[in-house]
């Protein structure tokens, strides 16, 4: 069965570093989403992208973040410069259809960011 | 800001009980999904329900939303070790938005 997969598994930097978290989304897929979820906290909505663009973001996706589709099968996210308060497990998602139906969205086993 | 709550947040029962998980919040919303996650892995969706009122059923699990879509809950009739996991609720708000709007989850387990 297909799968969303994620990239690294863990991963650990130092304040002020940069970080490029990876995802292959479901081949088909055209909807594609970045969640995290801070350690005993919910689960938050970053950012979902279509089409090559954004299409919609939360407050949380500030100037620091940013998203790219760098070929026809990676997804990725990518942190500037990371804080503390950025240490969460980040979730990739995809979906097949037009995120308006709220279609079914498959996720990624996460990536776990430790910020030092 | 819309929240999501969900009650209780950690269940721990034998097999074979029947429980059931709530997610209530003072919105209107278009939509609710529930999910389950196991640690270390995302989450899986278990139901859509868009209808107030709807309910859905899934094998052993029942899903409701309320009336007045803004409350739904998830009953699960003698519960097996396997539906150990974190159940969440997710909400959307009506029109074009997607942004969805998660509770904190409840966390279950059931002992052997």
């Amino acid at each position: 069965e297909p799968e969303v997969t994620q990239t690294p598994s863990h991963q650990v930097t130092q304040m002020g570093q940069e970080v490029i978290l990876r995802c292959v989304p479901i081949s088909n897929h055209l909807y594609f989403y970045w969640y995290r979820q801070i350690l005993g906290q919910k689960v938050e909505f970053l950012v979902s992208f279509y089409n090559n663009e954004i299409s919609e973001k939360s407050e949380i996706f500030d100037d620091q973040f940013s998203v790219e589709r760098p070929d026809g099968s990676n997804f990725t996210l990518k942190i500037r410069s990371t804080k503390l308060e950025d240490s969460a497990m980040y979730f990739c998602a995809s979906s097949p259809n037009r995120q308006g139906k709220w279609e079914t969205q498959y996720f990624g086993p996460g990536t776990r960011l430790l910020v030092l | 800001t819309q929240l999501l709550e969900q009650s209780p947040q950690f269940l721990s029962i034998q097999e074979g009980e029947n429980l059931t998980v709530y997610c209530n919040s003072s919105s209107v919303f278009s939509s609710l999904q529930w999910y389950r996650q196991e640690p270390g892995e995302g989450p899986v969706l278990l139901v859509t329900v868009v209808t107030g009122g709807e309910v859905k059923k899934l094998k052993r699990l029942t899903f409701q939303f309320g009336d007045a879509r803004k409350d739904s809950s998830l009953h699960i009739t003698a519960a097996q070790p396997g539906d150990t996991g974190l159940y969440l609720c997710a909400a959307k708000k009506s029109g074009g938005s997607y942004i969805p709007t998660f509770g904190r989850g409840t966390s279950l387990i059931v002992h052997p």
